[in-house]
């Protein structure tokens, strides 16, 4: 079954230290991955996305992420947080142009001062 | 110029009413979503269509019944509410049926006692 998990359900990290949010997926043929942001009472906004295309993917708000095939892998990191990237982060994958996106269950992530 | 309303914002209601919630994308595109978001903000996909057709219908009960007038609406009708139907319904859209970014609405918040 198509399926996609994230590790930690919460990560705190300190303004300025490194931001890593960890998401796997299990599949048999190449995923469509996605990276969305929910800040509190908001919808779902597309932070990035890999295509197959480059693996290093770049997003907005300064995120990255790396398609690690042999992992099965697509961690989110920022180099340095800031207060404002506090919110929720849900990785999800896509596998053809007419399935249904699944998304992860998300990670909330909290920066201390 | 919202790009992706949802109507009401909050919804406060007893068990057994019947109420809707409407969705309204202003960008063209030809395929809407209906996601239901729980208290641990789990986001699982209820229905999709693309132009005013039903393309997925998750395992749903047959109390929640989708009607797309147009291919910019995509309104979203329960019958009987029950307490487990409380969580936050977020309206998406994507251009197409494919693996293009999801524009989400700003959810509705149901809420039923």
């Amino acid at each position: 079954a198509q399926s996609v998990t994230q590790l930690g359900s919460h990560v705190s990290v300190s303004e300025g230290a490194l931001v890593l949010l960890r998401c796997n997926y299990s599949s048999s043929v190449p995923p469509y991955l996605f990276w969305y942001v929910q800040y509190p009472n908001q919808g779902l906004q597309l932070l990035l996305k890999y295509t197959s295309a480059a693996t290093l993917v770049k997003g907005i708000n300064g995120f990255e992420a790396e398609f690690k095939k042999s992992e099965t892998s697509f961690h989110l990191t920022k180099p340095s947080a800031h207060m404002s990237d506090a919110a929720e982060y849900f990785c999800a994958v896509s596998y053809s142009s007419a399935s249904k996106i699944i998304f992860g269950s998300g990670t909330r992530l909290s920066i201390r001062p | 110029d919202t790009a992706v309303s949802q109507t009401p914002k909050y919804l406060v209601t007893q068990m057994g009413n019947d109420k809707s919630i409407k969705c309204e994308q202003n960008l063209g595109h030809d395929t809407m979503y209906w996601y239901k978001q729980d208290s641990k903000k789990f986001l699982k996909i209820m229905f999709s269509y693309n132009n005013k057709e039903l393309i997925i219908n998750e395992t749903v009960p047959n109390r929640f019944s989708p009607k797309s007038p147009d291919k910019a609406h995509l309104n979203l009708h329960i019958n009987s509410l029950e307490l487990g139907d409380s969580a936050v319904y977020f309206c998406a859209s994507t251009p197409s049926l494919s693996f293009d970014e999801q524009f989400f609405g700003p959810g509705t918040r149901l809420t039923v006692l």
